[in-house]
């Protein structure tokens, strides 16, 4: 089976630009999750969607990220605009409930550094 | 809020060592915990998962127990090897989170030929 796909895998823009991050999720998964991972810690939710409707996003910056997941498949999480603090790693993951479990399965990430 | 720590932050052992890495949480109401390893610029990878009604779980060289009533979870690793060197990330599902997992801060682990 196929796993979580990301792209780009590495991304460089200036402070004040846009960019976006695409993430294709395991077939079958109906949760898909977007973390940020900055450099010495641990993965943090931004944002949680059940097929394509938001199920948490009170991690989520409002003002300057947004994310969409269209037909419950593949979605986008986009940045605008950039600030410094936002370089930091973009992980997506996606999981179904088995047996009352929910398991996630991470993608490689996104490195995003903001100069 | 839940909090989820690692101790310690960084691990260095020669290779053949036994090694023990402990994970703690603030609040005992989850449904499981969950053991991941991260090599440098790859995702997550799942290693064991816990639920709250199991007291440990093996796969292989790992074991990692579970204590919920006093928040504790540790990973043991027998027998460590050099492909062994990652960080190895603790997470926990609250009860009253969704699917949401809880992070800790990771441990580096480096094993040394």
């Amino acid at each position: 089976e196929a796993g979580v796909a990301q792209s780009p895998r590495y991304k460089i823009i200036e402070k004040r630009q846009s960019v976006a991050f695409w993430c294709n999720p395991i077939s079958g998964h109906a949760t898909l999750y977007w973390y940020q991972q900055i450099l010495g810690q641990g993965p943090k939710l931004l944002i949680q969607f059940q097929n394509n409707g938001v199920v948490d996003d009170s991690q989520l910056p409002k003002d300057r990220f947004s994310a969409e997941r269209l037909k419950g498949v593949d979605s986008t999480l986009k940045i605008q605009p950039a600030k410094l603090e936002d370089s930091a790693v973009y992980l997506c993951a996606s999981s179904r409930m088995t047996g009352g479990i929910y398991e996630q399965y991470f993608g490689p990430g996104t490195r995003l550094t903001v100069t | 809020k839940q909090e989820v720590t690692q101790i310690p932050a960084a691990l260095s052992v020669p290779e053949g060592e036994n090694l023990v890495l402990n994970c703690s949480f603030t609040d005992s109401a989850i449904y499981n915990l969950q053991w991941f390893r991260q090599d440098p610029g790859k995702g997550l990878t799942s290693l064991l998962l816990i639920q709250s009604s199991q007291r440990e779980q093996t796969s292989g060289r790992l074991n990692a127990s579970l204590d919920k009533s006093s928040g504790r979870s540790t990973l043991y690793i027998a027998a460590s090897q050099p492909g062994d060197s990652a960080t190895y990330l603790c997470a926990v599902r609250g009860e009253t989170s969704g699917s949401r997992l809880t992070f800790g801060e990771g441990t580096q682990l480096t094993v040394n030929p």
